[in-house]
């Protein structure tokens, strides 16, 4: 069975901190590890990662795969009350040719307060 | 346009209603996800649509109908629900095997 796991599933961290989000995934035929970003509504699409070792940035926000040690994390530096969200990891694979399957981890939830 | 559309944005129904879930976008995308999400849950996928063709069926109970009658536009019809089936029912689409982009998705009570 496919499985996602996040660590932590919250934080509270004070406007400035920076902070590292974990994945570690178990999936047959795996295809990317995508993180997104949910408040309140649906989750919005951060970084999309297939490659071991290549950082993506966008702004104050980073990310980079393992794929020999099956992880990955999402940093944030100079954390913002904005950021305050559930960060969602999820794996695209599947076994049995569900090729576009998403499996999702359950989340952490991050509190950034002033 | 980068957008999934979804409508209604809430919903309330009784367990002998009939109603329908819409999910529109006009990105090109031939795969459509239909996930259902409980308060404090990740996603869960529900079906998955491929060239307009079901592809995936999460071994969802048959009250939960999709359908998918052409490639911009994916339904979810809803039939003798229960009360835990409410939740937050997200679309998503994509491009085969790329990134999949979310809807704001349907709040639905079943009273």
């Amino acid at each position: 069975e496919d499985k996602v796991v996040q660590s932590p599933l919250s934080l509270v961290v004070h406007e400035g901190d920076t902070v590292t989000l974990n994945c570690s995934y178990e999936v047959t035929n795996f295809r990317s590890l995508l993180w997104y970003k949910q408040e309140k509504k649906a989750p919005t699409f951060l970084f999309m990662l297939t490659s071991s070792g290549i950082e993506k940035k966008s702004g104050r926000l980073s990310s980079i795969l393992d794929k020999k040690e099956l992880f990955s994390i999402l940093n944030i530096t100079a954390t913002q009350t904005g950021d305050s969200a559930v960060y969602l990891c999820a794996v695209e694979g599947g076994s049995g040719g569900s090729n576009y399957k998403l499996t999702f981890g359950k989340g952490t939830l991050l509190t950034v307060n002033p | 346009d980068t957008e999934v559309t979804q409508t209604p944005k809430h919903l309330v129904m009784g367990m002998t209603n009939k109603k329908s879930l819409k999910c529109e976008q006009h990105m090109g995308h031939r795969a459509m996800y239909w996930y259902k999400q409980k308060a404090k849950k990740p996603p869960e996928l529900m079906f998955v649509y491929s060239y307009e063709k079901l592809s995936i069926n999460e071994s969802v109970p048959s009250r939960f109908s999709p359908e998918c009658p052409n490639s911009s536009l994916l339904n979810l019809h809803l039939h003798a629900l229960q009360p835990e089936d409410s939740a937050l029912y997200l679309c998503a689409s994509s491009h085969l095997g790329e990134t999949q982009y979310f809807g704001p998705g349907t709040r639905l009570l079943v009273l």
